[in-house]
C-alpha cells in the first residue's frame, strides 16, 4: 500500500465546475504540499499545510491531521486549470517528499 | 528574484557514459533535495542535504549515484556508467525548512536524462 494515495486518478470537467482532489496518507509527518505539473513542464507549489485551510485565488486546500486527509478544491473551473496535481507529505524529521501517484485534471470549455 | 535553476536541461548519454547534473538553488535556502521522476509517474526522493551535510541518502537508487554540496549551495548529482534504468527527469528543490519547521519546496525545471 502507498504512503500517499490519491483519488481520483483521472478527472475530467467542463468549465466552471466545482473540482476536488483527495489525498490520504499512512505516515507521520510535517506539513502535506499540493503541487501542480503542468505536461512537460516544471512543478509548482500550490499549498503546504500543516493544519486547517489555505485559500489563493480559486484553489483551497484543506487538511484534517487527525484523519490524516486532505482535499484540493478548484472553483470555477478553467481549461488552463488542466495539469497534474500531486500531493506530497513532508518526512517529520528530514522534510523530505513522499508523493502520491497524481491526478490528472482536464477541463473543458 | 531568481529560482531553482538546473543544468543541462536535456542530456543523452551512451550507457556507460558518466553524467553530472547541476542545481543552483534560490540563495541562502538551507535545504536542498534531489527526486528522480520516471516517465509517467511521481517523483521520488533520492538524497537531502542541509548546508554542504548530505544528511539522507537513502533514495540513491545504487552506488553508481552520489551528490555533493561542498559549499552549501551549489548541488551536483552525478551517476556514473548510467543504465537504461536510469532515463528519467531529474528535479530539484530547495527550502528554508529545517527539522521541526517545514517549508515550500521550490522545483527547478529539472534535467531529463535519456540513456541510450
Amino acid at each position: 500500500k502507498n504512503e500517499v494515495e490519491q483519488s481520483p486518478q483521472n478527472l475530467t470537467a467542463q468549465e466552471g465546475e466545482f473540482i476536488t482532489i483527495n489525498c490520504s496518507y499512512s505516515v507521520g509527518i510535517s506539513a502535506l504540499h499540493w503541487l501542480q505539473q503542468h505536461p512537460g513542464g516544471g512543478i509548482v507549489s500550490l499549498f503546504m499545510l500543516s493544519s486547517g485551510k489555505k485559500k489563493h485565488g480559486r484553489l483551497i486546500a484543506t487538511i484534517n491531521i487527525q484523519e490524516k486527509h486532505s482535499s484540493l478544491h478548484i472553483t470555477a473551473s478553467h481549461p488552463r486549470d488542466s495539469a497534474v496535481y500531486i500531493c506530497a507529505v513532508a518526512d517529520y524529521n528530514t522534510d523530505k517528499l513522499i508523493f502520491g501517484t497524481g491526478t490528472r485534471l482536464q477541463v473543458f470549455p | 528574484g531568481a529560482g531553482v535553476s538546473q543544468s543541462p536541461r536535456y542530456k543523452v548519454a551512451k550507457r556507460g557514459q558518466d553524467v553530472a547534473l547541476r542545481c543552483d538553488p534560490i540563495s541562502g535556502h538551507v535545504s536542498l533535495f534531489w527526486y528522480q521522476q520516471a516517465l509517467g509517474q511521481g517523483p521520488e526522493f533520492l538524497t537531502y542535504f542541509q548546508n554542504e551535510a548530505q544528511l539522507d541518502k537513502s533514495g540513491l537508487p545504487s552506488d553508481r549515484f552520489f551528490a555533493e554540496r561542498p559549499e552549501g549551495s551549489v548541488s551536483t548529482l552525478k551517476i556514473q556508467r548510467t543504465q537504461q534504468e536510469d532515463s528519467a527527469v531529474y528535479l530539484c528543490a530547495s527550502s528554508n525548512s529545517v527539522p521541526d519547521s517545514p517549508d515550500t519546496q521550490y522545483f527547478g525545471p529539472g534535467t531529463r536524462l535519456t540513456v541510450l
